[in-house]
Order: C-alpha cells, then sequence, then structure tokens
C-alpha cells in the first residue's frame, strides 16, 4: 500500500484561508469515512485535528475543518494564525485495522 | 486524563533487537486499541502496526517484513513493540498511541531509536 498524496508545503498570510489535499484510492479515503488529520509542531508528537473525515475534537478551533470528496480528502484553515504553522498529514483507515498516512504538508504562515 | 509515557532513548548495532513501552493511564485500556507510528528523521509519518488491548488482535505493515512483535500487559495497562534484526533504516522516533474508533486521539511522547554500528 503505497502513501496517500499530499502537497509538500503550502503557505498563506495571517488571516487568510488555505486547503490541504490528501489524494488517495477508493480502497482507503474513498471507501471508509475515516479520514483523520494530524498536526505536528517540530519535536512533538502529532495532535489530533479532525476525524471521521469533518469531526473536531474538543480543544480544536472550528477554524479547521475536514471534508472529502471521491478519494481526496481536504483540510481546509481559515483565518490564519502564525500558531498553525507546522506539519501537517492526513491519515486513512485502510480496511482490516491496517492505516495509511500522507507524506505530510508543511504550512508557513507567511 | 489520558497519558501514554514511552519509554527513553535506545541506541543499537545492526542486527539486534529492540523494544518500546508505552505505558497508559487515564483510561480503560482494554477499551481501545493501540497504534505504533514510526518517523524517521526529516520524514514523515509512517503506519506500523495496531494492536486490540482486549483480546490481543494485532495488524502489521507490511514494511516490517515478520520483524515486529507487538505486546500488551494489561495488569500494566502497556503496550509493547519489538523490533528485531535492526537495520539503519530503521532509526527513527517510535510513536505510540491510542486507537479511538478508527483514529488516533492521544499519543505518546516518542522514542527515538538509533541504529548504529
Amino acid at each position: 500500500q503505497s502513501a496517500l498524496t499530499q502537497p509538500r508545503s503550502v503557505s498563506g498570510s495571517p488571516g487568510q484561508s488555505i486547503t490541504i489535499s490528501c489524494s488517495g484510492t477508493s480502497s482507503d479515503v474513498g471507501g471508509y469515512n475515516y479520514v483523520s488529520w494530524y498536526q505536528q509542531r517540530p519535536g512533538k508528537a502529532p495532535r489530533l485535528m479532525i476525524y471521521d473525515v469533518s469531526k473536531r475534537p474538543s480543544g480544536v478551533p472550528d477554524r479547521f475543518f475536514g471534508s472529502k470528496s471521491g478519494n481526496t480528502a481536504s483540510l481546509a484553515i481559515s483565518g490564519l494564525q502564525a500558531e498553525d504553522e507546522a506539519d501537517y498529514y492526513c491519515s486513512s483507515y485502510a480496511g482490516t485495522y491496517t492505516w495509511l498516512f500522507g507524506g505530510g504538508t508543511r504550512l508557513t504562515v507567511l | 486524563q489520558v497519558q501514554l509515557v514511552q519509554s527513553g532513548a535506545e541506541v543499537k548495532k545492526p542486527g539486534a533487537s529492540v523494544r518500546v513501552s508505552c505505558k497508559t493511564s487515564g483510561y480503560t485500556f482494554k477499551n481501545h486499541g493501540v497504534t505504533w507510528v514510526r518517523q524517521a528523521p526529516g520524514q514523515g509519518l509512517e503506519w506500523l502496526g495496531w494492536i486490540s488491548a482486549y483480546n490481543g488482535n494485532r495488524k502489521f505493515a507490511q514494511t516490517l517484513q515478520g520483524r515486529a512483535t507487538m505486546t500488551t500487559d494489561t495488569f500494566t495497562s502497556t503496550a509493547y513493540l519489538e523490533l528485531r534484526s535492526l537495520r539503519s533504516d530503521d532509526t527513527a522516533v517510535y510513536f505510540c498511541a491510542r486507537e479511538n474508533i478508527i483514529h488516533f486521539d492521544f499519543w505518546g511522547p516518542g522514542t527515538q531509536v538509533t541504529v548504529s554500528s
């Protein structure tokens, strides 16, 4: 199984909105509503930001929005803030208790 | 509160084995699975495997090629990952995380494993 495909980097200015895509196949992203997104700051463990495609855990700002269409999931962040600068990884369930991660996207807040 | 505490950094020679522990607290251990993820230097996250703390069922990523063992100790609420026949490309930070209905909601801080002759 190959990793999910994400852009290597995205950037935006404070206050702007950005979107990160995550492309998979009908065996993973397209086959299950179990896409999650993780934020990782340097030297830290990943933090769950979105699960089940579009659900936010408590404590995650509603500026973070997840969606999916076909085999591609997306993470949108509105009202960019400096603290949003981090690496973002998508993950998808791929059946029989296996998962895939995307290659990660570096978000730079200009 | 939910916490996952991992064992300390390890330095191993090629061909050796390493065991990383992940001691959990703050929740009913048997009600969740535990997953293992690693991150090589400067690279992304790689899913390694999952184990049910309820019945020990497990699933491994194909990339581990039979070199890994995952176990749990329900008395101490601890999960373990053992990796054998270590190679230089096993050098990475190894994370454990709680699996909560198909997503990973709490993570350990990571354990650095360095494989070097």
